[in-house]
């Protein structure tokens, strides 16, 4: 079975100081993927990411960043610089490679910004 | 803006009735996805369609059930609705390969009074 967890279920930072976000997963297909998404108060989900097991280079987008360790089944999500406009729910989820391509979420980590 | 739309937005009902939730996938997604996320149970995997056939079920309830249509849209149906069906239902679609990512709609909130 699929399971994600997100232990921090609730962060507050003040703006612009740096915030990890911990997601660690339990799979076990050789192949799969994870995703964060972002889900603010407005209440959609917006995708953020996506990385299959087989890449394990951390990536960079703006003041985001990812670190995928496979070794810890880890993928965690850095934002750098916050700001209040990241406050919001994220979480972390997991897909197979066969089969369905369901997600499964973890219960996701909501995000405090204070000014 | 995910491309993906959902109606209506909100919904309120009494226990015991049936609602339809109403998705269009992004232009040129042929999956479409149903997910429930409740305070209890988080976001949950509920159903997957692909072209008009069901390729994966999950968490979901007898007295829910969905379609797809020839022109891609989804509907999902919820019958003799229980408080504990209260719940923010989202659609999502995306192309098939590669794992692509799943683009969500904005949700439709059910609330079974």
């Amino acid at each position: 079975a699929q399971k994600v967890t997100q232990a921090q279920t609730e962060i507050s930072v003040v703006e612009k100081e740096d915030v990890t976000l911990d997601c660690v997963y339990e799979t076990r297909d050789t192949t799969y993927y994870l995703f964060w998404y972002k889900q603010p108060p407005s209440g959609e989900l917006v995708f953020l990411i996506r990385r299959n097991s087989f890449d394990e280079q951390n990536e960079i987008s703006g003041r985001y960043s990812w670190n995928f360790q496979k070794s810890t089944s880890s993928f965690n999500f850095t934002i750098t610089a916050s700001q209040v406009v990241d406050s919001a729910v994220y979480f972390c989820a997991l897909s197979g490679f066969q089969g369905a391509q369901k997600l499964v979420f973890g219960q996701g980590t909501r995000l405090t910004i204070n000014p | 803006d995910s491309g993906v739309t959902q109606t209506p937005k909100h919904l309120i009902t009494a226990t015991g009735q049936r609602v339809t939730l109403r998705c269009s996938p992004r232009s040129g997604d042929l999956s479409v996805y149903w997910y429930q996320q409740s305070l209890d149970q988080g976001l949950q995997f509920l159903i997957q369609y692909y072209n008009g056939e069901e390729r994966a079920k999950g968490n979901i309830l007898e007295r829910f059930s969905a379609q797809q249509f020839p022109d891609l849209h989804s509907e999902l149906n919820l019958s003799s609705l229980e408080l504990g069906d209260s719940a923010l239902y989202f659609c999502a679609s995306s192309v098939i390969g590669e794992l692509a990512p799943q683009y969500f709609g904005p949700g439709t909130r059910l609330t079974v009074l």
